[in-house]
């Protein structure tokens, strides 16, 4: 069975600094991976996807992907309490086929102001 | 450009009834996936449609079954509900081909089963 595993946290990080995220997973033919934020009651939304190993920069957002280690990671420079949220990793296979997304159950992140 | 959205937000139904949610997705978007959450499992896949065709189903029993319109609409229906299905059943498009893992996901329709 794929598993995805994550910290649940609360992971706390004063305002403006780095704030990082894990994640493992176990399906070593997991092609995709990517991080959602979910706001408290609200549902999660795309924030970045890595398909390839190394890293991806996308403004404050940085996602790292080592296949061999079976490693995803998040980094969020100059965190702010916007960002306070969840932040749920997810992994999907190449399959071919259409199977869903796994996800983990997420890391509660709270950024001190 | 709208979101995706399910109906109804809310609702209460008692052990044996049978519920069907409706989910429309962002105009364009061919791809529906569902998914369910809750506290202790997380978000769990339930299945994808993909051109009204099912692509794929997750591991949940035959009583949680779905269908997708001409339209991409996609309705998904629990039958005889338990108190374990009490969650949040979310709904999310894509506009690629069935495979991605780019979801844009609606709000949700919360299920309370008593």
């Amino acid at each position: 069975q794929k598993e995805v595993e994550q910290n649940s946290g609360p992971l706390s990080v004063p305002e403006g600094a780095i704030a990082s995220l894990n994640c493992t997973y176990s399906d070593r033919g997991s092609q995709s991976f990517f991080w959602y934020r979910q706001y408290s009651g609200k549902s999660p939304e795309l924030i970045m996807s890595i398909y390839s190993n190394g890293d991806k920069e996308d403004g404050r957002f940085t996602a790292q992907l080592n296949k061999a280690s079976q490693y995803v990671s998040l980094l969020i420079r100059d965190s702010q309490p916007s960002d306070s949220a969840t932040y749920l990793c997810a992994v999907k296979d190449s399959g071919g086929g259409a199977d869903g997304l796994t996800f983990g159950k997420g890391t509660h992140l709270i950024i001190q102001p | 450009k709208a979101g995706v959205t399910q109906t109804p937000r809310y609702l209460i139904k008692t052990r044996g009834q049978q519920v069907t949610l409706s989910c429309s997705p962002i105009s364009g978007h061919r791809s529906v996936s569902w998914y369910q959450q809750t506290p202790g499992q997380g978000l769990q896949f339930l299945f994808e449609y993909f051109s009204e065709t099912q692509r794929n189903k997750g591991n949940f029993p035959g009583r949680f079954s779905g269908r997708q319109f001409s339209n991409s609409r996609s309705e998904m229906n629990v039958s005889t509900l338990e108190l374990g299905d009490s969650a949040l059943y979310l709904c999310a498009s894509s506009s690629r081909t069935s495979g991605t893992g780019e979801l844009f996901f609606g709000e949700g329709s919360r299920l309370t089963v008593l």
